[in-house]
């Protein structure tokens, strides 16, 4: 079956600017997590989804940052006024059931800011 | 002090002799651990995972936990130039957050 796919694969935008990040979980995966990974770092834990509800945001790195999930499917990550340090690659995984052990990564979306 | 930490390499290793990972964590209520492979410009891969203290073998992979010394290893025998990728560490902290370590890069020499 099809794996979690995450669009666009590649974004380039100007400092300031808005980016809107998508992942598209595992079909009845219930569990949807975002992740972000600087050049060198590790992963870093950003948001999950419990179906729709995201009981832990506190991973997020500012308020710039924001995540939805409707219809307990498809997740957008918003990044509001872009700033170069906000350059990496953003994971989205998920997994059957809340828990730590299979989660499925997607390919992520590499995101340049300039 | 990270809650993860990994020798960042590079680990450069001849094919066929055993390369050696290494992994510490910080908070001591943690209680699953995972390695994952990443390939260049690839997602992350769950390849071995490990709960209680002990050595646990998958084929060429074997992790050893020691929860007392708060390290976790990962040994792959037999190395291949396949496995030559970057291996994270991870640690669950609750039911839902992994927390990586930054990942070890090896190379494996034909």
């Amino acid at each position: 079956g099809a794996g979690v796919s995450q669009s666009p694969s590649n974004k380039v935008t100007e400092k300031g600017k808005d980016v809107e990040l998508r992942c598209d979980p595992i079909s009845g995966h219930t569990a949807l997590y975002w992740y972000r990974q600087s050049l060198g770092q590790g992963l870093e834990f950003l948001i999950y989804f419990q179906g729709n509800s995201a009981p832990d945001k506190s991973g997020l790195p500012s308020d710039r940052f924001s995540a939805e999930r409707t219809g307990g499917s498809v997740s957008t990550l918003t990044i509001q006024r872009t700033q170069q340090e906000d350059s990496a690659v953003y994971l989205c995984a998920s997994s059957l059931v809340l828990g730590p052990e299979t989660q499925y990564f997607g390919p992520g979306t590499r995101l340049l800011v300039l | 002090q990270k809650e993860v930490e990994q020798n960042s390499g590079p680990l450069s290793v001849p094919e066929g002799a055993i390369a050696s990972l290494n992994c510490t964590y910080s908070d001591r209520v943690s209680q699953s651990f995972f390695w994952y492979r990443q390939y260049s410009g690839k997602s992350p891969e769950l390849i071995m995972s490990i709960y209680s203290n002990g050595d646990k073998e998958d084929g060429r992979f074997t992790a050893q936990l020691n929860k007392a010394s708060q390290y976790v290893s990962l040994l792959i025998r037999d190395s291949q130039p396949s496995d030559s990728a970057t291996y994270l560490c991870a640690v669950s902290l609750n039911d839902y957050k992994l927390s990586f370590g930054a990942g070890t890069t090896v190379t494996v020499r034909a």
